[in-house]
């Protein structure tokens, strides 16, 4: 039963343009989502993260969509670098102390 | 260097045999995470400690405890290992709450 689903499993971008990750939850208790980025043979690093009282946060070149009636929320990333290319894993936390991550993306970077 | 700590980095083992890894938060983290990363596979939840207390658990197996100390660090032990624990074990902590959590850089179990 996976309740936080990342469907593509990679993605490729030319350098420059945006990246678009999408995540799909399907528990409408989450309230506090987050992105990580994950290099090989590395711990996961948080990117950013937003609550469910908002449906949008930008930090630098990311931000994060959340469209709760839908259970989905997106990672953009503008503009792309090559040192973006990375897993990128999504995650929901709700008060059940549990946070749930999804399978991750893998973001390949074109130059 | 998110400041959390895991040990040993690496380890290989035997079947039937009993492992434990340890977790040192970063300072002043209540919470504690376990995670395992299998290959193909995303970060498993196992089981979550706060201040000493276990709060959640995920998808933990019956040969697998944790436990968190009055000092906060914690250690997960694995027994009766099997071929296909052979993982990638991931540590995580956070002040508590609904916040951010913190990855260490992994211990990687191998099960020969």
């Amino acid at each position: 039963d996976q309740q936080v689903k990342q469907n593509s499993p990679s993605l490729s971008v030319q350098e420059g343009r945006i990246s678009i990750l999408n995540c799909d939850y399907t528990n409408s208790m989450f309230d506090y989502f987050l992105w990580y980025k994950k290099y090989p043979a590395e711990g996961p690093t948080f990117l950013i993260s937003i609550s469910s009282i908002k449906d949008k946060n930008e930090d630098g070149r990311f931000t994060v969509f959340l469209n709760k009636s839908a259970k989905h929320l997106s990672l953009h990333i503008v503009p792309s670098q090559p040192g973006d290319s990375a897993v990128y894993f999504c995650a929901a936390a709700n008060r059940d102390d549990k946070i749930i991550f999804g399978k991750g993306t893998r973001l390949h970077i074109l130059p | 260097d998110s400041g959390v700590t895991q040990t040993p980095k690496h380890l290989i083992t035997a079947t039937g045999q009993r492992v434990t890894l340890r977790c040192s938060p970063r300072s002043g983290d209540l919470s504690v995470y376990w995670y395992q990363q299998s290959l193909d596979q995303g970060l498993q939840f196992l089981i979550h400690y706060y201040n000493g207390e276990e709060r959640a658990k995920g998808n933990i197996l019956e040969r697998f405890s944790a436990q968190q100390f009055p000092d906060l660090h914690s250690e997960l032990n694995l027994s009766s290992l099997e071929l296909g624990d052979s993982a990638l074990y991931f540590c995580a902590s956070s002040p508590g709450g609904l916040d951010t959590i913190y990855f260490g850089e992994g211990s990687w179990l191998t099960v020969v």
